[in-house]
């Protein structure tokens, strides 16, 4: 079946370093990916959604310039969490449309410290 | 951002019983996805539904599309301890932007 890949599974950083995710479709391409964050007990928000080959479009109040997501490629887009803060601190993940739903992968859980 | 109202927010059942979780909007959606969540993973996709009134099931899961294209329940039968997880609805929003809302979720917890 589909598979998404998402990497890093976790990650430390330190405040003000960047963070790079990467989601790769692994037996399918994705035209269109989407990337979302889950604070704990809470429900999945849309970040953004991610094209290949133009610019992403972001969510009322998601920062552009702070989450910056790049599509490449057909199964791969990646997130980068650019001067990373403690408040950025949550997990993250994407997902990739398909004929019959969507497809996730498996989270990143991301610690500033 | 958007979400769905989802319901009952966490249950507590005995192993063998019966479970029912839904979904509630004020917008009318034209696809309804149910997914289940383990801890510190993605979800995973259980059930999808395409048209009003539709109802499909997966082994030990039913759902429906309401009739008003506004709600979608879930139900589990015979339910097990590996049932154990968060079940989440999310709702297309438009046919156009591919873009799904979730539901706020229910937490589920199997008594062996």
């Amino acid at each position: 079946g589909a598979v998404v890949s998402q990497h890093p599974s976790w990650v430390i950083c330190k405040s003000g370093t960047s963070v790079k995710i990467e989601c790769r479709s692994l037996d399918f391409q994705a035209t269109t990916m989407f990337w979302y964050r889950q604070f704990p007990k809470q429900s999945l928000m849309l970040m953004a959604t991610s094209n290949e080959g133009s610019k992403a479009t972001y969510e009322q109040g998601v920062e552009k310039d702070k989450f910056l997501i790049n599509h490449a490629s057909l199964t791969l887009s990646t997130l980068t969490v650019t001067s990373a803060h403690p408040e950025d601190s949550s997990f993250y993940i994407c997902s990739a449309r398909r004929v019959l739903g969507y497809t996730f992968g498996s989270g990143t859980r991301l610690t500033v410290v | 951002g958007q979400q769905l109202n989802q319901s009952p927010q966490s249950m507590f059942i005995q192993e063998g019983e019966d479970v029912s979780m839904n979904c509630t909007s004020s917008s009318i959606f034209n696809t309804w996805l149910w997914y289940k969540q383990d801890p510190g993973e993605g979800p995973v996709l259980l059930i999808a539904l395409y048209k009003a009134g539709e109802l499909t099931s997966n082994g030990r899961l039913t759902a429906q599309f309401g009739i008003t294209r506004k709600d979608s329940f879930l139900n589990i039968s015979a339910s097990i301890p590996s049932d154990v997880g968060i079940y989440f609805c999310a709702g297309q929003i438009s046919s156009g932007t591919y873009k799904y809302i979730f539901g706020t979720g229910t937490r589920l917890k199997v008594l062996a």
